[in-house]
């Protein structure tokens, strides 16, 4: 199984504030066809996972612009540009180059 | 509006068997592969299968091949999840949840499945 290690596992923010949240793959998920299928979900309390970020940077219709995706090969970052009092919640990265596989999660909190 | 609707979840009995199903509207379901997707009790996320549009293959988890079956009815946009010899690790939120560019980008709400005798 890829193994996502996502850190860190908690962050705590103050709205307005930038913050990353890193996630490494324990194998390239650069696929044969030249893809990287990795993307980002938001859980909001009590609620389904959403998704924020496919293909490791394209922005899912209707979601704010200061999320966005980056990275490649095994190392991938999630960034927000101005967090709001909305996006709190758990972030988990999860891979489709292989058998999906969810990262661990990280909590975001706002201060 | 897509929507994605689970039901069948429940407290069932060590070695039991239950199907738990989705109902997907606001789109063609015929035209997407559909996955099943499972949250534990300590929020862990575990992808259990999937299934292409037509229901000619699908794919599972590894650890889960033997036990789980998936399968779909496009003529009632229904997506099945077949659950057999359950055990206490099943206890989960259950989501069906929506392929599209090899990203899960609708998902239901949810089912609870509690195993417990």
């Amino acid at each position: 199984d890829v193994v996502l290690t996502q850190t860190p596992p908690t962050l705590s923010a103050t709205i307005g504030q930038s913050v990353s949240i890193s996630c490494r793959s324990s194998q390239s998920l650069l696929h044969s066809n030249g893809n990287t299928y990795l993307n980002w979900l938001l859980q909001r309390p009590g609620q389904p996972p959403q998704l924020l970020i496919y293909l490791v940077s394209r922005l899912e219709s209707g979601v704010p612009n200061r999320f966005s995706g980056s990275g490649s090969g095994t190392d991938f970052t999630l960034k927000i540009s101005g967090v709001e009092a909305e996006d709190l919640g758990v972030y988990y990265c999860v891979q489709s180059t292989h058998a999906p596989t969810f990262g661990s999660g990280t909590k975001l909190e706002i201060k | 509006e897509v929507q994605l609707v689970e039901s069948g979840g429940g407290l069932v009995q060590p070695g039991a068997s239950l199907k738990l199903s989705c109902v997907a509207s606001g789109f063609t379901f015929s035209d997407y592969w559909m996955s099943w997707v499972r949250q534990t009790p300590g929020k862990t996320m575990e992808w259990i299968g999937d299934i292409k549009y037509d229901g000619s293959y699908t794919n599972y988890a590894p650890s889960l091949k033997n036990r789980f079956t998936i399968s779909r009815d496009n003529a009632k946009s229904t997506l099945y999840l077949q659950m057999s010899n359950v055990r206490s690790e099943d206890t989960a939120t259950y989501y069906c949840t929506r392929d599209r560019h090899n990203s899960f980008d609708y998902w239901g709400q949810g089912v609870m499945v509690t195993v417990s005798s």
